[in-house]
């Protein structure tokens, strides 16, 4: 079956431009869970949620960055006014049940800010 | 001390050789443990979950040690094809909640013939 989707794959943006990353998870997983993952690094959590309803957000860098999930299904991470910082491969999971053990990761959005 | 903890690598083995992975965490709280493997430009996939008891999955053997919050991960008889990065991974549990993923940098693994 479809495992978990992301787009656009590859995303090159000016430095101040907003940026929207979409993430389609496995259907009917409960949890979906995003990440950033760095050149030589293990992911780095960012938030999550159940169905649509947000359940920790402590990993978001700070106010630029925002996710939504409003329908249970689809999630989209904005950042706004990106910084050169930015640039990363951000990662989307999710897992059929919450908290379960196994999280199943799309292939990444590579994200550039020039 | 950083949440998840691993030998920085990289590990250079010929094909055959026995090769062991450490791991060490910081939250005491912690229930859930795993290691997760990424090939080079590829997505991270659970490898295998760790219990307190040990466990094994054919070639590849995890320990759990509680009391030194220590997690190893031993890999017998390497084949090329286990050449990745293995990520150590802890569940952040705390109080009631759910907790979310830690993931340690990584070690990276080559096998040579």
């Amino acid at each position: 079956g479809a495992g978990v989707s992301q787009s656009p794959r590859y995303k090159v943006t000016k430095r101040g431009q907003d940026v929207a990353l979409r993430c389609d998870p496995i259907s009917g997983h409960v949890s979906l869970y995003w990440y950033r993952q760095a050149l030589g690094q293990g992911p780095e959590f960012l938030t999550y949620f159940n169905y649509e309803a947000q359940q920790d957000k402590s990993g978001l860098p700070n106010d630029r960055f925002s996710a939504e999930r409003p329908e249970g299904s689809i999630s989209t991470l904005t950042i706004q006014r990106t910084e050169q910082r930015d640039s990363a491969m951000y990662r989307c999971a999710s897992s059929r049940l919450a908290g379960a053990n196994e999280q199943f990761f799309g292939p990444g959005t590579r994200l550039t800010v020039l | 001390r950083k949440e998840v903890e691993q030998d920085p690598g990289p590990f250079n083995v010929p094909e055959g050789a026995t090769v062991a992975f450490n791991c060490t965490y910081s939250n005491s709280a912690s229930q859930s443990f795993f290691w997760y493997r990424q090939d080079c430009r590829k997505e991270p996939k659970l490898l295998m979950s760790v219990y307190s008891s040990g466990n094994e999955d054919g070639r590849f053997t995890a320990q759990l040690n509680r009391a030194s919050q220590y997690i190893s991960l031993l890999i017998r008889d390497s084949k090329l094809s286990d050449s990745a990065t293995y990520l150590c991974v802890v569940n952040n549990r705390y109080g009631g909640s759910q907790g979310n993923l830690i993931f340690g940098k990584g070690t990276k693994l080559s096998v040579k013939p």
